[in-house]
């Protein structure tokens, strides 16, 4: 069984650009989130999609925004980049939105801002 | 809200001596709590949760309701061990579940 997918492995953007990041989630997972994770600060919790639809957000600007198509795959993008969301960008997903099994996560998009 | 605090940014033990990871919460329903695991090089995986009571690899973690705790234990370390533990709860919040981590805890298990 694949794991969730995460493309492209590393990214280099010059700010102000738009970087549109990509995952696909495990076969049968409906639910994906997307966390950033800076330097010292852990994982931070950006948006929740389940069946298409956002269901929920962390405390970022609206710049940062992602779909979820129907294949359940999903993309993150931020607009208008900034220096300091240069960062790891966790893409992790769950069965239907409950988080009862804990997350399955990809292994990340390393965004680089200069 | 709800808050997950994980107060040793660092653990510096060594190999065979017990390893306790702290994690303290805040969140006024009933938590689904987790620890996952970041070994070098390798992607966020999930190492235990609260409902399961297991023990993978040595670890345990008891839920202390009235210390709002969840801390990671194993009784003699080991150096494959080494890694970032980071401790995650799951609660909701106006009907969507809202998963937290915490900032993590980097163990460093010396020889």
């Amino acid at each position: 069984e694949a794991g969730v997918t995460q493309s492209p492995t590393h990214l280099i953007k010059t700010r102000g650009q738009q970087a549109t990041l990509r995952c696909s989630p495990i076969s049968g997972h409906t639910s994906v989130y997307w966390y950033q994770q800076a330097l010292g600060l852990g994982l931070q919790f950006l948006l929740w999609y389940d069946e298409g639809e956002e269901r929920n957000r962390g405390n970022f600007p609206p710049r940062f925004s992602g779909r979820q198509f129907p294949n359940y795959s999903s993309e993150l993008n931020v607009n208008a980049l900034e220096l300091e969301d240069s960062a790891l960008y966790l893409c992790a997903s769950s069965l239907e939105g409950r988080t009862h099994y804990g997350y399955t996560f990809g292994s990340g998009t390393r965004l680089t801002v200069v | 809200a709800q808050r997950v605090t994980q107060p040793e940014k660092l653990l510096s033990v060594f190999k065979g001596a017990p390893v306790e990871l702290k994690c303290n919460y805040s969140y006024s329903g009933s938590p689904e709590l987790f620890w996952y695991v970041q070994y070098s090089r390798q992607r966020l995986q999930l190492l235990l949760r609260h409902i399961s009571r297991e023990s993978i690899k040595g670890f345990t973690a008891d839920l202390n309701k009235g210390e709002t705790s969840f801390h990671l234990k194993k009784p003699f370390a080991q150096e494959e061990d080494s890694a970032m533990y980071y401790c995650a709860l799951s609660g909701a919040s106006g009907g969507s579940y809202i998963p937290t981590f915490g900032r993590g805890t980097s163990l460093i298990v010396h020889p």
